[in-house]
This record gives structure tokens, C-alpha cells and sequence, in this order.
């Protein structure tokens, strides 16, 4: 049992640069999360995806989008990166259909964009 | 917004107590978590709360709810240095569709 799968853990990019961050969770959970951690920041949301079909805006969206592909699977995408993405980034999943709902991470993808 | 508050950093000596403190400021937070971090991975859940409770034990944590002051706090007994690593306290609430905000983290230092 897998949990929560991120690809790739490391990554460097150039200014103007695209790429697509990957999240898969074999739980069977409804929710998926997008958070960044900075260091003194702690975690931030970037976007959610409370059920298949369906994404929100989080704290920090400016500069991303994403794709709920199907249930298992919740992708982000940074179109033109920016040093101000430096960051590591978590998925995280929970059954969100009930009102206790823990979330479950994966282990992040460390992103450096010069 | 809601806000959670953690102080950053904190350092003990192994064998003793650690205590690790964390305020909030929405008055309907209904659920409270602890989440570990260790070096290079991961947030994982530790224990959580239930806002009608005042306190939860589990092995050598307990967790203190104080719903007036809106103040939480993680006792870690006999600290061990595996146990040094990232501590997040959270809160989640129907306002805000129980997604959890996290507080900053504390680092926890253990020294042998």
C-alpha cells in the first residue's frame, strides 16, 4: 500500500519553464490537496479537489492550475515558473466525507527554479 | 483569516519532557492534529482532538485542549532523539469545510 505517490521528488527549472507536477493516493479518497512548504511559512494550500470533477482555489493559486484526471490521480501544473516557486511541494489526500478526515501525504517534490 | 500559531523552535535534552504549544484563533474549530515531520519526507498525523475534549493520552504523547483560551499543547515523554523533527499543530472546522490550517512548525531539537 502505497499511500500517497508524488513525481519526481527533485527538480530544477529555468525562469519561463513549464512542468507538471504529479499526485497519485491508492486509498480510495475523495479529497486531494496541493500544499507548498517555505521555510517560516509552514504549509499553504495552493488548490484542493474536494471530489472527482471538481477544484478550488487555496491560499496561494496565483501561478498554478490543475487536473483531477480521476479519482486516484491530481496534477499540478506550473505553466511559466518563477524563483518565487522555489518551494517543496506536498499532495495530500482524506476521505473528506465525514467531518474528521486526517490528511494523508506523500513526501514531496523539491522544485528550485533559477 | 483563521490564524494558527506555533512557536519555532524549541530544544531539550533527551530523557526529559517536551512541550510544544500552539494557539488558534477560530472559536468553531472542531478538530485538532498533530502532524510530525522528519527530515526530508512528509507531514504525518500524530494524534488529534476533538473540540468537547480536554485531553487525549496515547503512549508517551498527551495532547491538552484548553477551548476558552484557544491554546493546545503536544507532551512528548522521555524525548528521544528520535524524535526530533518538524511539529505541525492544525485546525480544521465547518467554516471553513474541515480543510486543515496549519500552523509554522516547530523544529524540535533533541540533544543527547
Amino acid at each position: 500500500n502505497a499511500g500517497v505517490t508524488q513525481t519526481p521528488k527533485f527538480q530544477v527549472l529555468k525562469t519561463g519553464q513549464s512542468m507538471t507536477l504529479q499526485c497519485a493516493q491508492d486509498m480510495n479518497h475523495n479529497s486531494m490537496y496541493w500544499y507548498r512548504q517555505d521555510p517560516g511559512m509552514g504549509l499553504r494550500l495552493i488548490y484542493y479537489s474536494a471530489s472527482e470533477g471538481t477544484t478550488d482555489k487555496g491560499e496561494v493559486p496565483n501561478g498554478y492550475n490543475v487536473s483531477r484526471l480521476n479519482k486516484r490521480e491530481f496534477s499540478l501544473r506550473l505553466e511559466s515558473a518563477a524563483p518565487s516557486q522555489t518551494s517543496v511541494y506536498f499532495c495530500a489526500s482524506s476521505e473528506m466525507d465525514r467531518d474528521n478526515s486526517p490528511l494523508h501525504f506523500g513526501n514531496g517534490t523539491r522544485l528550485t527554479v533559477t | 483569516g483563521e490564524d494558527v500559531e506555533q512557536s519555532l523552535f524549541l530544544s531539550v535534552r533527551e530523557g526529559d519532557s517536551s512541550v510544544i504549544n500552539c494557539t488558534y484563533t477560530d472559536s468553531s474549530s472542531t478538530y485538532l492534529y498533530w502532524y510530525k515531520q522528519e527530515p526530508g519526507a512528509g507531514l504525518q498525523l500524530l494524534t488529534y482532538i476533538f473540540s468537547n475534549m480536554d485531553m487525549k493520552q496515547d503512549q508517551r504523547l498527551t495532547v491538552l485542549l484548553n477551548k476558552k483560551d484557544k491554546h493546545l499543547s503536544l507532551r512528548i515523554a522521555d524525548t528521544q532523539t528520535g524524535d526530533s523533527a518538524i511539529y505541525f499543530c492544525a485546525e480544521s472546522s465547518p467554516g471553513g469545510s474541515y480543510i486543515p490550517t496549519f500552523g509554522r512548525g516547530t523544529s524540535l531539537i533533541v540533544h543527547p
